[in-house]
């Protein structure tokens, strides 16, 4: 049982560039997300799907696309590359069930993304 | 909107002292609220929790009280060690928006050095 993993862990991108971030989790949970970490900022929520063959923008949509490719995956993509998505992005997942709040989200190890 | 403020870092002391971490919120709703901790170069992981007023969160020595008459969750321990050396993350999630998201405050870089 591996949790929530991502890859790849580092990357290095030129301005303009684009690249896929790649998710997996093994816990059948019905929701996914999306979130970078900027120093100060906390963490920032991207985009998320709350059930397989859904998404919808988080705080932070602007530059990214997400696809649900399945229950257990969900990828971010950088279609053009800025400095400023220079950051730390993590994915989770949690078995969140419509009308509650209590569920914990699980959190992959991370991808760090330099923009140059 | 929903928002959560935690007191600025970085916190530093001396093992076996005494840890506080303010954290406060703001929202609508009827939240439940959480610390997550996050270990150099890894993701967060829960810390503890707690869904309603009065309850107590506690897990590894740390305890949290949700008090909503004064909208807070401050995080706390009665002996730190030198592996608490971490960043700790105040959330909340309402139960009115969808699916569970989390808004977080900023984090707190805890060091503790022995």
């Amino acid at each position: 049982n591996a949790g929530v993993t991502q890859t790849p862990k580092f990357q290095v991108l030129k301005t303009g560039q684009s690249m896929t971030l790649q998710c997996a989790q093994d816990m059948n949970h019905n929701s996914m997300y999306w979130y970078r970490q900027d120093p100060g900022m906390g963490l920032r929520l991207i985009y998320y799907s709350a059930s397989e063959g859904t998404t919808d923008k988080g705080e932070v949509p602007n530059g990214y696309n997400v696809s649900r490719l399945n229950k257990r995956e969900f990828s971010l993509r950088l279609e053009s590359a800025a400095p400023s998505q220079t950051s730390v992005y993590f994915c989770a997942s949690s078995d969140s069930i419509p009308g509650t709040s209590e569920n914990e989200q699980f959190f992959g190890p991370g991808t760090r993304l330099t923009v140059l | 909107g929903n928002s959560v403020t935690q007191m600025e870092g970085p916190v530093t002391l001396s093992e076996e002292a005494f840890l506080t971490i303010n954290c406060t919120y703001t929202a609508t709703g009827y939240p439940s609220l959480f610390w997550y901790v996050q270990y150099p170069g890894e993701g967060l992981q829960l810390l503890l929790k707690a869904t309603k007023a009065d309850d107590k969160g506690s897990n590894k020595g740390f305890e949290a009280t949700y008090r909503k008459e004064t909208t807070s969750f401050h995080l706390e321990k009665g002996s730190v060690q030198v592996s608490d050396s971490a960043v700790y993350f105040c959330a909340l999630s309402e139960r009115s928006t969808s699916y569970g998201k989390l808004t977080f405050g900023q984090g707190t870089i805890l060091t503790v050095h022995p």
